[in-house]
């Protein structure tokens, strides 16, 4: 397996863009996380999925941010418009729910918003 | 928030010397975590222990977990350069599928 793919690596937007992040899961895993990671906050947990299904997004800074996964192999985290202060890595992370035990993370897209 | 806190923030050795890593926590748990992320890379496990257990071995690597304190601590034993890294805990809690909720990191560098 490849692993969690997460796309595009990097992306550098001007405030007010919309910008999308894309990340495929582990096949078999119906766990899905979105963290977003920055030197101040550490690692926050923004939201994540069991079975497709949105299971908390209280992480989700505001209304700005929305989540999605459409089906078992696909999920986006949209930021609209995007702001400066969202600038950090997002990583996402899957998991083999019925065992609750390790996160597969993917690279992270390191997000510049200017 | 039962976010885990590691101490100390950052640990600087000499190869071949071992590191410790420690970690709080404030709920009752299902089991901890470590993860390790290099720079510029996703968090990579390394190992679990559950509630029942006190202590487990992998490899260079003993973890300890005591939850009447509510602590835990990560040895790396005979360090390497290649061990420098930012190492995390995270915590599961006791019922269900519930996120890993991770603590701001302990950044060991390990000097050749």
């Amino acid at each position: 397996d490849a692993g969690v793919i997460q796309s595009p690596r990097h992306e550098v937007t001007e405030m007010g863009q919309e910008v999308t992040l894309r990340c495929k899961p582990i096949s078999g895993h119906n766990s899905l996380f979105w963290y977003r990671q920055t030197m101040m906050r550490g690692l926050e947990l923004l939201i994540y999925f069991n079975n497709n299904v949105p299971i908390d997004d209280s992480g989700m800074p505001e209304d700005r941010f929305s989540a999605k996964m459409p089906n078992a192999s696909f999920s986006t985290l949209k930021i609209q418009p995007s702001e400066p202060r969202d600038s950090a890595v997002y990583f996402c992370a899957s998991r083999d729910g019925t065992t609750n035990e390790k996160l597969f993370f993917g690279s992270g897209t390191q997000l510049s918003v200017l | 928030s039962q976010q885990g806190e590691e101490d100390p923030q950052a640990l600087s050795i000499q190869e071949g010397e071992n590191a410790t890593m420690n970690c709080s926590y404030k709920t009752s748990i299902n089991n901890l975590q470590w993860y390790r992320q290099n720079s510029g890379r996703g968090l990579v496990h390394l190992i679990l222990i559950r509630s029942n257990e006190r202590e487990k071995h992998s490899g260079r690597l003993r973890v300890t977990l005591d939850t009447s304190k509510k602590s835990s601590s990560l040895l790396i034993t005979a360090s390497r350069a290649a061990d420098t890294a930012s190492y995390f805990c995270a915590t599961v809690r006791l019922s269900g599928n519930t996120p890993l909720v991770f603590g701001k990191g302990t950044r060991l560098s390990v000097i050749a």
